[in-house]
């Protein structure tokens, strides 16, 4: 069973531009969340969708988006980069809402660095 | 809001030792679940433990267990005959409606 999926792995953007990664979660699980790993910050979390509808969201500014298609792959887009965006991002994947038990399987992560 | 804190940055342990690691949280919730997940160099997270805040008894894997105390509200990951390839960052997390992680514990085990 393939295990979730995140690409790009690596991409450099400079100030300004804007960013789309992708997760395509474990098959069958309708759930799936987003985090950013930074040094500085530890894991906080973004976002979480459920069956195509954003279900939670974390205290970051409007540049953050997101979205879940029909198949429950998962995109994130993050506009007007800066210098403090540079992060691991990770991805998470599981059956249920994040409200309950229910392991989250997590991606291998998207490392974006802002130049 | 949640706030779960990791008080230790870094901890060593020699293989086959036994390391605690400390995490304690905070929520108003009375519905939770608990987690401890494991970070390997450049590899994915994945989750070692969890425990149901409803449970009174500590969770067991292997040689992973937990000591829960509810009323102090802390939760701490005790590993036993500590191997090699425990080495990682492990993060404390606390889930109602999201998983907020802890700041994470490296922990480097020595031969």
């Amino acid at each position: 069973k393939a295990g979730v999926t995140q690409t790009p792995r690596y991409l450099i953007k400079t100030r300004g531009q804007q960013v789309t990664l992708s997760c395509s979660p474990i098959s069958g699980h309708r759930s799936v969340s987003w985090y950013q790993q930074t040094p500085g910050q530890g894991l906080q979390f973004l976002f979480e969708y459920f069956s195509e509808t954003q279900r939670n969201k974390g205290n970051f500014p409007g540049r953050f988006s997101g979205r879940q298609f029909s198949n429950s792959r998962s995109e994130m887009n993050v506009s007007t980069l800066e210098l403090g965006d540079s992060a691991l991002y990770l991805c998470a994947s599981g059956h249920r809402l994040a409200g309950g038990s229910g392991e989250l399987f997590f991606g291998e992560g998207s490392r974006l660095t802002v130049l | 809001a949640q706030t779960v804190t990791q008080s230790q940055p870094e901890m060593s342990v020699q293989e086959a030792e036994t390391v605690t690691l400390s995490c304690t949280y905070d929520t108003s919730e009375n519905n939770y679940y608990l987690f401890w997940y494991k970070q390997p160099p450049s590899r994915q997270m994945i989750l070692v433990i969890r425990q149901e805040a409803y449970k009174q008894q500590n969770a067991t894997e292997n040689r992973f267990s937990v000591n829960f105390q509810k009323a102090a509200k802390s939760f701490s990951l005790k590993i036993s005959d500590s191997q090699l390839g425990d080495t990682a960052m492990y993060f404390c997390a606390a889930r109602s409606d999201k998983l907020i992680f802890g700041t994470g514990t490296r922990l480097q085990v020595f031969p």
